[in-house]
């Protein structure tokens, strides 16, 4: 089993619209959570940390959830702009370790 | 203040021959990694520097591949014999204490052997 894991996608969501993208992780003593987007053929960049409360960036929530192991992002009224991949990021052992990332293409 | 630059940028090489990658981290970050990429494909971990401790090289692909971090700032990694399944995006990554805060990523070497 991989120690971050994703849906690959991808998903295919209408200009507007809710998408909501789930990561799991294996090691139970990580304390620190990212979500990154890449596009196309740039190197990936900080989208916003995890908090254990959960946190909330405009139209971006993320969530953590101990319990059940996996971190959340929500992406409500969704742009063009928003198409891209989304990775998530889990420290363990004092590294960072990547999901490999959720394609998302918001459709018009 | 300035981010993580690598060098160059882009880089077309033989097969057969040996490349040197270079990063600038941001300045005072102590933990740097190194990634590779594929078109289409999700980072593959490579080496992790952290401060002065021992590196992690558990991600290099083969003994043609090393890195180098001198005085703790500017890494080199270094790629012997180039095989064309080398070609990749090579991603240089650096954090201010490592595994608990964010990483900067520069803008990568994209490296082509032909």
């Amino acid at each position: 089993r991989k120690e971050v894991e994703q849906d690959p996608g991808p998903f295919n969501v209408p200009e507007g619209a809710t998408v909501a993208f789930n990561c799991t992780y294996s090691n139970s003593a990580s304390q620190s959570f990212f979500w990154y987007r890449q596009d196309c053929r740039k190197e990936p960049k900080l989208l916003m940390s995890v908090y254990s409360s959960g946190n909330e960036d405009g139209r971006f929530t993320a969530q953590l959830n101990r319990a059940s192991q996996y971190i959340s992002l929500l992406i409500r009224d969704s742009k063009l702009s928003d198409s891209a991949t989304y990775l998530c990021v889990v420290n363990s052992n004092y590294q960072l370790i990547w999901g490999a990332g959720t394609k998302l293409i918001i459709k018009p | 203040g300035a981010g993580v630059s690598q060098s160059p940028s882009n880089k077309v090489t033989e097969k057969g021959k040996d490349v040197e990658l270079r990063c600038d981290p941001i300045s005072g970050h102590t933990a740097l990694y190194w990634y590779r990429q594929s078109l289409g494909q999700g980072l593959e971990f490579l080496i992790y520097f952290q401060g002065n401790s021992a590196p992690d090289k558990s991600g290099l692909p083969s003994d043609r591949f090393s890195a180098e971090r001198t005085g703790g700032s500017v890494s080199t990694l270094t790629i012997q014999r180039t095989q064309q399944e080398d070609s990749a995006v090579y991603l240089c990554a650096s954090s201010l204490r490592g595994g608990n805060t964010e990483a900067f990523f520069g803008q990568g070497t994209r490296l082509t052997v032909v």
